[in-house]
């Protein structure tokens, strides 16, 4: 079955730098990789998707890229802010519709 | 629109006894649901996708006998803990998805399960 990968676990950065989260999954199968947001006790958010048909997507200060033969893909947040801070999880899915399999998620600490 | 609702938030239950866990969408009819577990700080790990009017799939290490899932109408499933341990303890969130094969999941609030 899928299986993917997240680092780093963990990623401390100040406020106005660049944060980046890679992925890789190992079927090749797999379509659609969204990013989800979830802050401490609270529901994971979609914060961006992409499908296999596009290389990069980007909305406002994310952007996540896509590489489809090397079977990565990447959240990019740009100028860090402090309620940026909360864990972030990749996911791939194959067929539309299909079950979401999520990479371990990442610790985001942005520092004031 | 497209809103989640689980039910509790927060349980605590004695060590041998079952618990039970609603997920429901609220504004829309949920063909397929999915449970997941989570441990603090970490992501979400899939536990079964729950189809309405069929019987769940669980996955690989998940003992459907002890975690019973149940998708008896379009907006509600059910996630049972039977003769829960302190090791199940966990945080357990559901998300829905609609019907279409579009790829959205809407997910749930999560239920804090303490067991005793």
């Amino acid at each position: 079955g899928e299986n993917v990968e997240q680092h780093p676990s963990t990623l401390s950065v100040q406020e106005g730098d660049s944060a980046v989260i890679k992925c890789t999954y190992s079927d090749s199968a797999s379509n659609y990789f969204p990013w989800y947001k979830q802050e401490l006790g609270k529901r994971p958010q979609l914060i961006i998707d992409i499908r296999s048909n596009v290389g990069e997507k980007k909305d406002q200060r994310i952007a996540v890229t896509l590489n489809k033969t090397a079977k990565h893909f990447s959240l990019h947040i740009t100028e860090t802010q402090p309620e940026d801070s909360a864990v972030y999880s990749c996911a791939a899915s194959i067929n539309q519709g299909g079950k979401l399999i999520f990479g371990q998620g990442t610790e985001l600490s942005v520092k004031p | 629109g497209a809103v989640v609702s689980q039910h509790p938030s927060r349980v605590i239950c004695k060590s041998g006894t079952s618990v039970k866990i609603e997920c429901r969408s609220l504004d829309f009819q949920a063909t397929t649901m999915f449970w997941y577990r989570q441990f603090p700080k970490q992501s979400l790990m899939l536990m079964a996708t729950s189809n309405e009017g069929s019987k769940a799939t669980y996955e690989q290490g998940v003992e459907k006998d002890k975690f019973l899932i149940n998708h008896a109408s379009l907006t509600l499933s059910t996630l049972t803990v039977t003769s829960a341990h302190p090791e199940d303890s966990s945080f357990y969130i559901c998300s829905a998805r609609m019907g279409g094969g579009t790829d959205t999941q809407y997910f749930g609030p999560g239920t804090r399960l303490t067991v005793l």
